[in-house]
């Protein structure tokens, strides 16, 4: 148990359906990140927040929506999306002194 | 852009024996950090160790070392009396120690599967 806690574990949903990842951090960290972990590919940042403020998109498609309203909870909001999105979706977070992240268990998402 | 290489994308050990993962990294930066993460297959990313650039000392953790050798960019993990419970993926990672808004981001090797034969 690292302090960062993923809901669902696991999620089905139809390209036409809109849902919502939910990670929350006990920590008192100031920075949370969503990663994306596709089968054979490095983990790939998709968003940085640091105290509630965006300040990393890595060039993801709009259909993925991140919210953060406050230093502890971290959402991604799903729509519309396509097969090829399907894949790990793991939250971390940070604290600025402290250099390693700390990661939740991640959402398996399948979308048929 | 930091790149980080795990050239072995599989790698198995007899129970007690010791085994290296490797990997490398392509940096122009002075001061970094590099780690090493654990996922087992219940799929949450584990702190193994971490290794501060400025330090020329290896860090050490129980079983697990590292070689760090800075001028060449390589930064691999030995795992001594290898456990069962060692099995995982492992992968090797790097994090600027410049702050600079999203630059406390992980960059991630593409990992290297261990497996432990007993």
């Amino acid at each position: 148990e690292t302090g960062v806690t993923q809901t669902p574990r696991h999620l089905v949903m139809g390209m036409t359906n809109k849902k919502s990842l939910k990670c929350e951090q006990h920590l008192g960290h100031n920075a949370m990140y969503w990663y994306k972990q596709s089968a054979k590919k490095p983990l790939e940042l998709m968003f940085v927040y640091n105290f509630k403020e965006q300040t990393e998109n890595n060039s993801v498609p709009s259909r993925f929506s991140p919210e953060c309203p406050n230093s502890s909870h971290l959402f991604l909001h799903l729509h519309t999306l396509q097969p090829e999105d399907s894949a790990l979706y793991l939250c971390a977070s940070s604290q600025v002194m402290v250099p390693q992240a700390f990661f939740g268990q991640g959402t398996r998402l399948t979308v048929v | 852009a930091q790149t980080v290489t795990q050239s072995q994308p599989e790698m198995s050990v007899q129970e007690a024996e010791t085994v290296t993962l490797s990997c490398t990294y392509d940096t122009s930066e002075s001061d970094y950090y590099l780690f090493w993460y654990k996922q087992p297959p219940s799929r949450q990313m584990i702190l193994v160790i971490r290794q501060e650039a400025y330090k020329q000392q290896n860090a050490t953790e129980n079983r697990f070392s590292v070689n760090f050798q800075k001028a060449a960019k390589s930064f691999s993990l030995k795992i001594s009396d290898s456990q069962l419970g060692d099995a995982a993926m492992y992968f090797c990672a790097y994090r600027s120690a410049v702050l600079q808004g999203g630059s406390e981001k992980l960059v991630f090797g593409k990992g290297t599967k261990l497996t432990v034969n007993p």
